[in-house]
């Protein structure tokens, strides 16, 4: 079985710019999760999502930020307009049901902002 | 609001010996879940090894073992036999949802 799917691996790009980050969850999970990783800030949950739902988005840093899941085997993660301090890497998650069950994490997206 | 703290920035075993990380926990629930996750140097984010607060007894999966102490709050996370490859950083973190701790990175010398 496909395990989480996001593109694009990596993304570069200058400031000002709107940056899509996509995410395909494992086939028959309810629930999906985008995190960020920092070196300063470690790993942050962003939102997540039970039955395309939106249930925290507490994490959300910022208007900049949105986050949209249309259907079970696809997310997005918007930032517009992108600033050198939103530069992480962004991992997206899903899990079978809800937040008290193991995570499986897809490969990230290292997101450079120049 | 729920907690994490790993008081291990980098740890260092020799191969073949066991090693102990850190992990203790704040959270006001009676009903908790804490978890252990691998990240090796290409980023991926492995699962390890879960306790729930409610079990009986500590969780094991093959050389990983959990030392849950629930008055004292802590989870730590002991690999036994260590190998090359588990030189990575290592996340304590708890539901719900799922919060992490900073890390440990942990090098096994050979």
């Amino acid at each position: 079985d496909a395990g989480v799917i996001q593109s694009p691996r990596h993304e570069v790009t200058e400031m000002g710019q709107e940056v899509t980050l996509r995410c395909k969850p494992i086939s028959g999970h309810n629930s999906l999760f985008w995190y960020r990783q920092t070196m300063m800030r470690g790993l942050e949950l962003l939102i997540y999502f039970n039955n395309n739902v939106p249930i925290d988005d507490s994490g959300m840093p910022e208007d900049r930020f949105s986050a949209k899941m249309p259907n079970a085997s696809f997310s997005t993660l918007k930032i517009q307009p992108s600033e050198p301090r939103d530069s992480a890497v962004y991992f997206c998650a899903s899990s079978k049901q809800g937040a008290s069950e193991k995570l499986f994490f897809g490969s990230g997206t290292q997101l450079s902002v120049l | 609001a729920q907690k994490i703290t790993q008081t291990q920035p980098g740890m260092f075993v020799q191969e073949k010996e066991a090693v102990t990380l850190d992990c203790t926990y704040d959270t006001s629930d009676p009903s908790y879940g804490l978890f252990w996750y691998k990240q090796p140097s290409s980023g991926e984010m492995i699962f390890l090894i879960y306790q729930g607060s409610y079990d009986q007894q500590n969780a094991t999966e093959g050389r990983y073992s959990l030392n849950f102490q629930k008055a004292r709050k802590s989870a730590n996370l002991v690999i036994s036999a260590s190998q090359l490859g588990d030189s990575a950083m290592y996340f304590c973190a708890m539901v719900t949802p799922l919060v992490f701790g900073k890390g440990t990175r942990l090098s096994v010398i050979a």
